[in-house]
């Protein structure tokens, strides 16, 4: 079976603040996929980020970042100077065979 | 590129009514499922079609939900009858046929959000 865990139920922050969103996984299987989507108000689930197991490289897309730690069963989500847009709800996922299985959610809130 | 439109957005029944939904997913993508979200929670899988066939339906209420992809393109989730915990947000995502299976990311719709009361 797996698992993806996300602890952090709500986050709220103050615009400019760095904020980390935490996500644990579960799985048996040596080869898998982690992903990260936001789920703005509007409903629609927008995807963020793939990450293979084989790569444990840390990921910079402008003011998002991911780690990515096996060792830990970690894939954790950095939005750095976080701005009012970021409010979101975020989902960790993990895909084996085509199944998709998501976290619970961390719901952001960037206050201005 | 239009995106994977589904309808109607917002729809409010009665227990034991029945309800239906529609998705018309990105042209191409041969993959196509149906999740439910319930408030405060993740996505869960409730059916997944590879054209128009069944992939996974294990976690599908068979005694009350149904769902098909006649043409392997736009599909139909029903509800019937519905209860109270029916109540969520029913969203379609498609996906592009990969060599890899599990290396493609979803693509999803705004979902329908059902109210039952």
């Amino acid at each position: 079976a797996q698992k993806v865990t996300q602890a952090q139920t709500e986050i709220s922050v103050v615009e400019k603040e760095d904020v980390t969103l935490d996500c644990v996984y579960e799985t048996r299987d040596t080869t898998y996929y982690l992903f990260w989507y936001k789920q703005p108000p509007s409903g629609e689930l927008v995807f963020l980020i793939r990450r293979n197991s084989f790569d444990e490289q840390n990921e910079i897309s402008g003011r998002y970042s991911w780690n990515f730690q096996k060792s830990t069963s970690s894939f954790n989500f950095t939005i750095t100077a976080s701005q009012v847009v970021d409010s979101a709800v975020y989902f960790c996922a993990l895909i084996r065979g085509s199944r998709l299985t998501f976290g619970e959610g961390t719901q952001l809130t960037v206050n201005p | 590129e239009a995106g994977v439109a589904q309808s109607p957005r917002y729809k409010i029944i009665e227990k034991r009514q029945s309800v239906a939904f529609w998705c018309n997913p990105i042209s191409g993508h041969a993959t196509l499922y149906w999740y439910q979200q319930i408030l405060g929670q993740g996505p869960k899988l409730l059916i997944q079609f590879q054209n128009n066939g069944v992939v996974d339906d294990s976690q599908l209420p068979k005694d009350r939900f149904s769902a098909e992809r006649l043409k392997g393109v736009d599909s139909t989730l029903k509800i019937q009858p519905a209860k109270l915990e029916d109540s969520a947000v029913y969203l379609c995502a498609s996906r592009p046929i990969q060599r890899t299976p599990n290396t493609g990311e979803l693509f999803f719709g705004e979902g329908s959000r059902l109210t039952v009361l």
